[in-house]
């Protein structure tokens, strides 16, 4: 069992917005600043979408966004595009004990 | 660009010690605040990571493999290696290395990227 909480599947239609989350405990998610979201279409490798909650890496479109509040996470996508059809997962810095750690994972799907 | 490669046996009988090898490019090992991480995923789960280790050498390990897992590093060769030892057939799955995101410390984590494109590794008699 993964130590971050994240729904198994969320769906819309293209053009729609939707929201995944990912909780944690006042241990990770709740304490550091330090979310990354990772995209990972089937037989690939995951690819880095947001990191420090909110900061997108270089080449990110703006309709991947961050946000948290108390120990969730969350990543919304708007304007959904067929591509965005993919496995996202939520990971946190976690202190020095467990130091990092992943979330169970949601499928998006794009009716 | 900065690649990572991953290499190593992709059947492994239980008991035996795995060993995979990261090969790097785009970047010095023992360049301050990068480092490389070990992240897995068994078929159809989810990410699991492993261990890192550092430009100065430290490292960290997940807690509940922390006695199966060694993390070095070959900086004449950009090999980083993971070894872990008494595989089961719970082992199985995908196993990635991945470059940190710079950070001047070795004390926290803000992400993985690039990745390689993983091994997967059987445990099986």
């Amino acid at each position: 069992q993964s130590a971050l909480s994240q729904p198994r599947s969320v769906s819309g239609s293209p053009g729609q917005s939707v929201t995944v989350s990912c909780t944690g405990t006042s241990s990770d998610v709740g304490r550091y600043d330090y979310v990354s979201w990772y995209q990972q279409h089937p037989g690939k490798a995951p690819k880095l979408m947001l990191f420090e909650v909110t900061k997108r890496p270089s080449g990110v479109p703006e309709r991947f966004s961050g946000s948290k509040s108390g120990n969730t996470a969350s990543l919304t996508i708007s304007g959904l595009r067929t591509e965005d059809e993919a496995d996202y997962y939520c990971c946190s810095f976690a202190g020095s004990n467990n130091f990092v750690v992943f979330g169970g994972g949601t499928k998006v799907t794009v009716l | 660009q900065i690649t990572l490669k991953e290499s190593g046996p992709t059947l492994v009988r239980p008991t035996q010690t795995l060993t995979l090898t990261c090969t790097i490019s785009g970047f010095s090992l023992t360049t301050s605040g990068l480092g490389v991480g070990w992240i897995r995923q068994p078929p159809g789960k989810a990410l699991e990571w492993l261990g890192i280790i550092y430009w100065n050498d430290d490292k960290r390990y997940t807690p509940s493999l922390r006695n199966r897992l060694s993390i070095t590093m070959d900086t004449s060769k950009n090999h980083v290696v993971l070894t872990m030892t008494d595989m089961d057939p719970v082992d199985t799955g995908t196993y990635f290395c991945a470059q940190r995101l710079p950070f001047w410390s070795s004390f926290l984590e803000l992400g993985f990227e690039p990745w390689g494109q993983g091994i997967l590794v059987t445990v099986s008699s």
